[in-house]
């Protein structure tokens, strides 16, 4: 169990309304993610943070925002949802490990449990 | 950039017969690689990695995998299915910087009985 939840797990929204998803981890790990899932797309990144207050753009952000303003919160803002966001969202984090002696990028994700949001 | 196909979209297989998913992946180097699963209304779950070594890697629930340089492939299998391995299968590859992955559209397992 890697510590991860999501909230709210379900939400319907109207078109035209700000939407934020929250993402908490309980390990402090220096990653995390955001990414949606839709049929025949896979997992496709939104954002990710490298750190507080350090993020950086996947290759599906417009229309999306993320902050994170301590280490184990990273919030997803749709500023003015639509209906192309009607999505799965899951937040994911990722571990060092440990690689002769010095702490490495692991490459292992692991993920919440996701969260379905339909905009009407 | 790197990326990643897995060319089935459905595969049917019956409760215990052998099951081959295929992963092909586009990268310059040497990836981190690795295949997840996930259950219906469920998260993903990590079942195996590669980096380095042994090019055959074994993982959770009974999977295996094997890293082919010469194909570009990565194909996870099972000797024998369950019907609880029903779901959604995921290759991903891992490289670049902040541990990023990039995720195949994934191939649905169903078993039959």
């Amino acid at each position: 169990d890697a510590g991860i939840t999501q909230s709210p797990r379900h939400k319907v929204t109207e078109t035209g309304t700000p939407v934020t998803l929250r993402c908490h981890q309980t390990e402090n790990h220096r990653y995390m993610y955001w990414y949606r899932q839709d049929p025949g797309h896979g997992l496709r990144l939104i954002h990710y943070s490298y750190g507080v207050k350090d993020t950086d753009k996947g290759e599906v952000s417009d229309g999306y925002s993320v902050s994170r303003s301590k280490t184990e919160d990273f919030l997803l803002t749709l500023e003015s949802a639509t209906s192309s966001q009607t999505s799965v969202y899951f937040c994911a984090i990722s571990p060092w490990e440990a690689d002769r002696g010095r702490l490495a990028d692991s490459y292992e994700q692991y993920f919440g449990p996701g969260t379905r949001l339909t905009v009407t | 950039a790197q990326s990643v196909t897995q060319p089935d979209i459905h595969i049917t297989v019956s409760e215990g017969a052998s099951l081959e998913l295929r992963c092909n992946y586009s990268y310059g180097a040497t990836p981190y690689l690795f295949w997840y699963v996930q259950s219906p209304g469920q998260g993903l779950q990590l079942l195996l990695k590669y980096f380095s070594g042994d090019t055959l890697v074994q993982g959770i629930k009974g999977f295996e995998a094997e890293f082919k340089r010469s194909q570009s492939s990565f194909n996870l299998r099972k000797p024998s299915v369950h019907w609880s391995d029903a779901a959604e299968y995921f290759c991903a590859v891992g490289a670049g910087t902040a541990s990023k992955l990039t995720f195949g559209t994934g191939t649905r397992l169903q078993v039959t009985l």
